[in-house]
């Protein structure tokens, strides 16, 4: 009841293209989504999040959908960037303030 | 500001070795957590303190221990190294009511 999945492993994207990350949950307690990206070499750093009482959220070319009912978020990237590739990982949290990870996802977008 | 900053930031030991692995807040955050991370398998938490004094374990806790006897420092002690604790591991910090973490840069180990 404690996981986080998420899709896909790795994702190629094509500069100006859309990308798509995807994350289900279990535990109807989590309240807080949110995204991690990280550079080689460097630790994950907090990209955007989402409470449940929003279907969505947008911080610049970055968004978060929201599906309460179905347990799952995504993340979209608009206009993807070479400067955007990466690991992402999702990851869900209740009141207790730890978070629940999801695998990752490499991010690779060629010019 | 320095944020959350972990030391050393390459260790390799060898089987049955101990060490600490450092790690130090300036942001007055009541909570820090310890993971690791291994490829395929995310960010996995090995143990966290929501204040100095309260330590618990999280999913993966087995051979590591925690102490928090002040609220800048968490260090995670290994007390007898395996091959299968060869990986990254990060410290987080963040504010009670607050789970946006911030990470340390990270420790890369490695135990022969």
């Amino acid at each position: 009841q404690q996981q986080v999945k998420q899709s896909p492993q790795s994702l190629i994207v094509q500069k100006g293209g859309i990308s798509i990350i995807n994350c289900a949950y279990e535990n109807t307690a989590f309240d807080y989504f949110p995204w991690y990206q990280q550079f080689p070499g460097k630790g994950p750093a907090l990209l955007i999040a989402i409470r449940p009482d929003v279907s969505e959220k947008k911080e610049g070319r970055f968004t978060i959908s929201f599906n309460k009912s179905a347990k799952q978020f995504s993340l979209h990237i608009m206009d993807s960037q070479p400067g955007d590739s990466a690991t992402y990982f999702c990851a869900a949290g209740a009141n207790t303030d730890k978070l629940i990870f999801g695998t990752g996802t490499r991010l690779q977008v060629f010019p | 500001n320095a944020g959350v900053t972990q030391t050393p930031k390459f260790q390799v030991l060898k089987t049955g070795q101990s060490m600490t692995l450092q790690c130090a807040q300036d942001m007055n955050h009541e909570y820090m957590s310890w993971y690791r991370q291994d490829p395929g398998m995310g960010l996995r938490l090995i143990h966290y303190s929501v204040g100095a004094g309260i330590t618990d374990q999280g999913e993966v806790p087995n051979g590591y221990n925690v102490s928090r006897s002040t609220t800048e420092d968490f260090p995670l002690r290994l007390l007898s190294a395996a091959p299968s604790q060869t990986s990254v591991y990060f410290c987080a910090s963040n504010p009670t009511g607050n789970p946006g973490y911030t990470f340390g840069s990270g420790t890369r180990l490695t135990v022969v």
